[in-house]
């Protein structure tokens, strides 16, 4: 069974541009969280998507966005990049968030740099 | 709100040790505790998964063991070897909402 897959795996862009990152969860799974994990802050929960709609987020400006489509496919947008968005944004997809058994795969990851 | 720390941040063993790397999470009300690998710059590798109702699970050369009531959890390797080199994290469920990472113990195992 195919894991998660993340695209594009590296991205550059500069302060002011907006960048989308999409994930493809394991087949079955409906919930997609997305994290970002950087050298200072370690990994940080960004939001969660189960069956298209956002049910938890973290604790992050609304320059950070997300959508999930009806296949289960997620993406994350982030508008006006700063030099601090620089991270590895990671994607996790589970059966159910909040069940008993919610067993976390994640993807390889996006590395963005922002010049 | 959740909180999940790792002792000790780095460690450094020999070829063959067997080692215990440790994890405290704040609030007890879990659903589950997941232990993961990170080889540098990549993703997250999942190792054990524990839920709430269990005590201790095993893979292999792995043993991860929870405590709800003093918001503990170990996890025990086994006959260490150069390829297990990876930072090992810590994820704690947090109200079933999110899971909150620990800052992780980077291990060296040295041949």
């Amino acid at each position: 069974k195919a894991g998660v897959t993340q695209t594009p795996r590296y991205l550059i862009k500069t302060r002011g541009q907006q960048v989308t990152l999409s994930c493809s969860p394991i087949s079955g799974h409906r919930s997609v969280s997305w994290y970002q994990q950087t050298p200072g802050q370690g990994l940080q929960f960004l939001f969660e998507y189960f069956s298209e709609t956002q049910r938890n987020k973290g604790n992050f400006p609304g320059r950070f966005s997300g959508r999930q489509f009806s296949n289960s496919r997620s993406e994350m947008n982030v508008s006006t990049l700063e030099l601090g968005d620089s991270a590895l944004y990671l994607c996790a997809s589970s059966f159910y968030m909040g069940s008993s058994y919610n067993e976390q795969f994640f993807g390889p990851g996006t590395r963005l740099t922002v010049l | 709100k959740q909180e999940v720390t790792q002792i000790p941040a780095a460690l450094s063993v020999p070829e063959g040790e067997n080692l215990v790397l440790n994890c405290s999470f704040t609030d007890s009300a879990i659903y589950n505790l997941q232990w993961f690998r990170q080889d540098p710059g990549k993703g997250l590798t999942s190792l054990l998964l524990i839920q709430s109702s269990q005590r201790e699970q095993t893979s292999g050369r792995l043993n991860a063991s929870l405590d709800k009531s003093s918001g503990r959890s170990t996890l025990y390797i086994a006959a260490s070897q150069p390829g297990d080199s990876a930072t090992y994290l810590c994820a704690a469920d947090n109200y079933g909402q999110n899971f909150v990472f620990g800052p992780g113990t980077r291990l060296s195992v040295l041949p």
